[in-house]
């Protein structure tokens, strides 16, 4: 069964320390991996995507890594701001073919970022 | 701004009632999808569409229709509204099914069944 796993579940950090959110999946076949950051009462926004050949991707403070072989993922957030405070969503992408395509989302981690 | 549009932003139903989420986009996407987000849980596909016409059923369908007869919309529609629908509902639009041109979502409807 395709799944993905993200941990911890919440996490609270100060005003400019890093953190390192992880997202572990089984999902085949393995089309396309992203990181969605989500403000409270908005929709999901795309961070990164990453493909099967591809190690490491950045967006500003935001760095994500895909381990193919292991199917794990992290988004690693360098000196977090106030406006951090989300939750964090790891969607894998499944290819069947064409536009048939099948997403699968994680329960995502909360992020609070305090002062 | 170009993007998805969602309306109603808060809808409060009673048990029975009908009605309908508005779902617009303007980027002259093909593949258009709704999901249900509850408390603890991913977000879960209710129906996705690949083109104008064309509209299939995704984990969740029960209790929900949708149609397609332009490029641009994809009404949710709630038959006879139940207390399990009570949920945050969002529309997604892409260029392909895979999302490798990324999906853009809506900003959500939060709909409570009474």
């Amino acid at each position: 069964k395709n799944q993905v796993e993200q941990s911890p579940q919440s996490l609270i950090i100060l005003e400019g320390k890093n953190c390192t959110l992880q997202c572990n999946y089984t999902v085949s076949p393995f089309s396309n991996l992203r990181w969605y950051k989500q403000d409270t009462g908005r929709g999901p926004v795309s961070l990164t995507i990453m493909t099967f050949s591809e190690n490491t991707k950045s967006n500003g403070r935001y760095t994500a890594t895909l381990d193919a072989d292991t199917k794990q993922s992290s988004l690693h957030i360098t000196a977090s701001q106030l406006s951090d405070s989300a939750s964090y969503i790891c969607v894998v992408s499944a290819e069947y073919g064409g536009s048939q395509g099948n997403l699968i989302f994680g329960k995502g981690t909360k992020l609070s970022v305090k002062p | 701004n170009a993007g998805v549009t969602q309306t109603p932003k808060f809808q409060v139903l009673k048990t029975g009632q009908s009605m309908t989420l508005q779902c617009a986009q303007d980027m002259n996407h093909e593949y258009m999808s709704w999901y249900r987000q509850d408390p603890g849980m991913g977000l879960r596909l209710i129906h996705y569409s690949v083109g104008a016409g064309i509209t299939d059923q995704g984990e969740v369908p029960n209790g929900y229709n949708v149609s397609r007869s332009t490029t641009e919309d994809f009404p949710l529609r709630l038959l006879s509204a139940a207390p399990s629908q009570t949920s945050v509902y969002f529309c997604a639009s892409s260029y392909s099914g895979t999302g490798a041109n990324g999906y853009t979502f809506g900003s959500g409807t939060r709909l409570t069944v009474v």
